[in-house]
């Protein structure tokens, strides 16, 4: 089936360093990119996302690349922080038909202090 | 702000049960998803509905029902639960039904099944 893959699963960074997370899609149309943040023990919100006439979207020390040649697009956390620990999902829009978002199998980023 | 509000919290059944999860917004969002959660799978939708009693079949209907009794709620039954099965089921609401710039999905807290 179609997917959104998303790399690394398992992700572990010491504090203050940069973590970046990668994902790919199948659907040349879709228009919308957006991260999803988990923190242990609570539901998924929308952090940052990026729409397909962009190339770069900047918020509060997280960066969003968009290379729509490629069909990849990447989450890039500066200077992280304990709080920045959490599973991130990545989403793009599905290419059948229903115009619904399909997720990345997640990335469980740890920052260690 | 509103909020989505998942019944129950954790869910324990036998193998073969029918078991049903409901969720509750408050946000006046005219679609309603469900999604399933499992380690290194990411989220993935089972149902959602765009308008009271409207059902749409996501990529992991098989094997659930769903019912969409009025604005405000939605409910997700497992037709016949299999041993061993554990998994997060998330619902989620949103303004619109696609899934567009602008179109965020809220969360619930979700529902831990484990089925024995």
């Amino acid at each position: 089936g179609e997917q959104v893959e998303q790399l690394p699963s398992i992700l572990r960074v010491q504090e203050g360093s940069s973590a970046s997370i990668n994902c790919t899609y199948e659907n040349s149309a879709s228009n919308y990119f957006p991260w999803y943040k988990q923190e242990p023990g609570e539901n998924p919100k929308l952090i940052i996302d990026i729409r397909s006439n962009m190339e770069r979207k900047q918020t509060q020390g997280l960066i969003v690349l968009l290379d729509k040649k490629a069909k990849r697009f990447s989450l890039h956390i500066t200077d992280t922080q304990p709080g920045d620990s959490a599973m991130y999902f990545c989403a793009a829009i599905a290419s059948s038909g229903s115009w619904q978002l399909i997720f990345g199998s997640g990335t469980q980023l740890t920052v260690m202090p | 702000g509103g909020i989505i509000t998942q019944t129950p919290k954790f869910l324990i059944g036998q193998e073969g049960q029918k078991l049903t999860l409901k969720c509750q917004q408050n946000f006046n969002h005219d679609t309603m998803y469900w999604y399933r959660q499992d380690s290194g799978k990411g989220l993935r939708l089972i149902y959602y509905s765009i308008t009271e009693n409207d059902l749409q079949k996501g990529d992991l209907s098989e094997g659930y029902d769903a019912s969409r009794e009025k604005k405000s709620s939605f409910s997700l039954t497992v037709t016949s639960a299999q041993k061993n099965e554990m998994a997060v089921f998330l619902c989620a609401s949103s303004i619109r039904s696609w899934g567009g710039a602008g179109n965020t999905l809220y969360f619930g807290a979700g529902t831990r099944l484990s089925v024995l």
